[in-house]
């Protein structure tokens, strides 16, 4: 089975300041790596995936991750927080067993 | 156009009641999932339907049986309804099954706020 370990149930940061969700994997195969974010009272949305290739991974609104397997991380930056990047964020690995296996989620608040 | 659509997204219930969350996916996806997400926000695969047919089925207690009459629907109905089934229910479907399929993504619908008093 694999699963997920986000540091940090709660980050905040002012409007402008890097974000850094840290986010370590366990798998005991190549793992799918994800990053979902949740705003208030909506679902899910895919922010970026990490299947094969290039470690260092680009998604929507300006975030990006990178896979180190050595340190089986897979940690969520961007360069300047947003007030609208208040939301919770969810890490997920899919594994062996085809399941997407969830971390526990950081919520991030962002100060003016 | 709304890919993964629930409904009803609120609901408030009694104790002991039976209740329906239906969920349809326009995307043509051949799987689609049901995960419960509880008052800490941590998120937890129920069940797991790949064109029709269960796949997946997490140890979820038989108040819960999901049906899914084609592949684009996958309906949950929860019998005698406990304090405890209240949570966050989310639809979700994929193109594939998850895991080893590297275009995969799941992607999920607006949630449905159940509430048991």
């Amino acid at each position: 089975a694999q699963s997920v370990t986000q540091l940090g149930s709660h980050v905040s940061v002012s409007e402008g300041a890097l974000v850094l969700l840290r986010c370590n994997y366990s798998s005991s195969v190549p793992p799918y790596l994800f990053w979902y974010v949740q705003y208030p009272n909506q679902g899910l949305q895919l922010l970026l995936k990490y299947t094969t290739g290039a470690t260092l991974v680009k998604g929507i609104n300006g975030f990006e991750a990178e896979f180190k397997k050595s340190e089986t991380s897979f940690h969520l930056t961007k360069p300047s927080a947003h007030m609208s990047d208040a939301a919770e964020y969810f890490c997920a690995v899919s594994g062996s067993d085809y399941k997407l296996s969830f971390g526990a989620g950081t919520t991030v608040t962002v100060r003016a | 156009d709304t890919a993964v659509s629930q409904t009803p997204k609120y609901l408030v219930t009694q104790m002991g009641n039976d209740k329906s969350i239906k969920c349809e996916q326009n995307l043509g996806h051949d799987t689609m999932y049901w995960y419960k997400q509880d008052s800490k926000k941590f998120l937890k695969i129920m069940f797991s339907y790949n064109n029709k047919e269960l796949i997946i089925n997490e140890t979820v207690p038989n108040r819960f049986s999901p049906k899914s009459p084609d592949k684009a629907h996958l309906n949950l109905h929860i019998n005698s309804l406990e304090l405890g089934d209240s949570a966050v229910y989310f639809c979700a479907s994929s193109q594939l099954q998850t895991g080893r399929s590297s275009g995969n993504t799941i992607y999920f619908g607006e949630g449905s706020w159940l509430t048991v008093v």
